[in-house]
């Protein structure tokens, strides 16, 4: 089945780095990939969708110049946290389409935790 | 906000069917029922999508009403690893951002 890989999986930074997450399709072109952030018991919220060659789609109250979406070819979306704080602290999930009626397939999620 | 309304949470005897319902009143014609689950600190799990008639694969079986405004999940044989929080969602195509509802968390218990 479609593979989703997501990298790192788990990453502990000091407040104000930056911080990069990557989000490939293994065996099959996304043209579409989105982005997600879960809280502790809560459920998983869109941050913003991802087109291929074209700028992202942030949801209300998502702050573009925050979390930098870049999807430059049709295997790769990365996420950029700049100058992430301990606020920024989430699980953070990528998904990616196929295409049609096909299920999006998600990757197992990237643990960011700010000191 | 979510299209879907799903029961909190549910528990299950090992062993037996878990039926976990979805209500999708609003669902247009062209919208598939899609059903996820995930377990603690992994991404979401595709489990099944279907659009008018009933479908099964190798983890579970779909049931969609005619009027197609509800939908039910059925494990036939829960095991302590189908423990997971349960999303159902509408949507209708692979393009379509998706909007998580809060689930349903489903406990097998010995």
């Amino acid at each position: 089945g479609a593979v989703v890989s997501q990298h790192p999986s788990w990453v502990i930074c000091k407040s104000g780095t930056s911080v990069k997450i990557e989000c490939r399709s293994l065996d099959f072109q996304a043209t579409t990939m989105f982005w997600y952030r879960q809280f502790p018991k809560q459920s998983l919220m869109l941050m913003a969708t991802s087109n291929e060659g074209s700028k992202a789609t942030y949801e209300q109250g998502v702050e573009k110049d925050k979390f930098l979406i870049n999807h430059a070819s049709l295997t790769l979306s990365t996420l950029t946290v700049t100058s992430a704080h301990p606020e920024d602290s989430s699980f953070y999930i990528c998904s990616a389409s196929i295409r049609g009626a096909q299920p999006q397939h998600f990757g197992d999620g990237t643990r960011l935790s700010i000191l | 906000d979510a299209k879907t309304t799903q029961p909190p949470s549910m528990d299950c005897a090992e062993g037996r069917a878990a039926n976990l319902p979805c209500n999708h009143s609003t669902i247009s014609g062209n919208e598939y029922v899609y059903w996820y689950r995930q377990i603690h600190s992994q991404g979401p799990q595709y489990i099944i999508h279907g659009l008018k008639n009933n479908e099964t694969n190798e983890m579970a079986s779909l049931i969609i009403t005619e009027d197609r405004k509800s939908s039910t999940l059925i494990l036939p044989h829960a095991t302590l690893r189908d423990t997971a929080v349960y999303y159902c969602i509408v949507r209708e195509t692979s393009y379509d951002k998706v909007i998580f509802g809060p689930g349903t968390s489903l406990s097998v218990i010995p």
